[in-house]
């Protein structure tokens, strides 16, 4: 059974430091990963995708890397500002599924607060 | 392009009763999962539908049910609500490869007293 953790739980900083987020999976065969931004109440908003054959992505100040050889990935958010406070998760998808890879599993977050 | 859609945004149940909860895909998607999160936890997988049939679930009891319609819509009924039943309810599209990932709703948040 896949298990995501995250790491920290908790993340308080002033405003404009760079800082990393940490994910990682029991089960290292991952097809997709994607990370989310959840605000308190709300739904999910995708942040970054990375597909199966790729290692990277940047989406502005965000740039998320997976290392598919020991199911870890990380976001790391440059600059950051008040607007950045959220929840984030990361979630994949597992690569053998029987050809449909419908299940997303999730971390439960790391709560981000960016203090001015 | 339109994104997820989910209706009510919130509802307030007594145990034992049933709910119907609604969402719309993204334009140009064929694919509805549902996922339950519980406060302070990470979404949970209950199933995903693909061509109006169940493509896949997770380890939810047979009152959680679903359908989808020709329109990729789709409805997740629960029966016989439990008071741990209470969380928010995300509906997810995508593409039945995942390829392009996962678009979610702003969700419905679920009471049950």
């Amino acid at each position: 059974k896949q298990e995501v953790t995250q790491i920290p739980a908790a993340l308080s900083v002033p405003e404009g430091e760079n800082l990393v987020l940490n994910c990682s999976f029991t089960d290292s065969a991952i097809y997709n990963l994607q990370w989310f931004r959840q605000d308190p109440g709300k739904g999910l908003t995708s942040l970054l995708l990375i597909q199966s054959s790729q290692r990277e992505q940047t989406s502005g100040r965000l740039n998320a890397s997976l290392d598919k050889s020991s199911g870890r990935s990380t976001l790391y958010i440059a600059a950051s500002q008040p607007g950045d406070s959220a929840t984030y998760l990361c979630a994949g998808t597992p690569e053998n599924s029987g050809g449909s890879n419908y299940k997303l599993t999730f971390g439960k977050g790391t709560l981000l607060t960016v203090n001015p | 392009e339109t994104g997820v859609t989910q209706s009510p945004t919130h509802l307030i149940k007594t145990r034992g009763q049933q709910v119907t909860l609604r969402c719309s895909s993204q334009s140009g998607h064929n694919t509805v999962s549902w996922y339950q999160q519980a406060l302070g936890q990470g979404p949970q997988f209950i199933f995903q539908y693909y061509r109006e049939e169940e493509n896949g679930r997770g380890n939810f009891p047979p009152r959680f049910s679903g359908l989808q319609f020709p329109n990729y819509s789709s409805e997740l009924n629960v029966n016989a609500l439990e008071l741990d039943d209470s969380a928010l309810y995300l509906c997810a599209s995508s593409l039945v490869t995942a390829i392009y990932g996962y678009t979610f709703g702003s969700g419905t948040r679920l009471t049950v007293v």
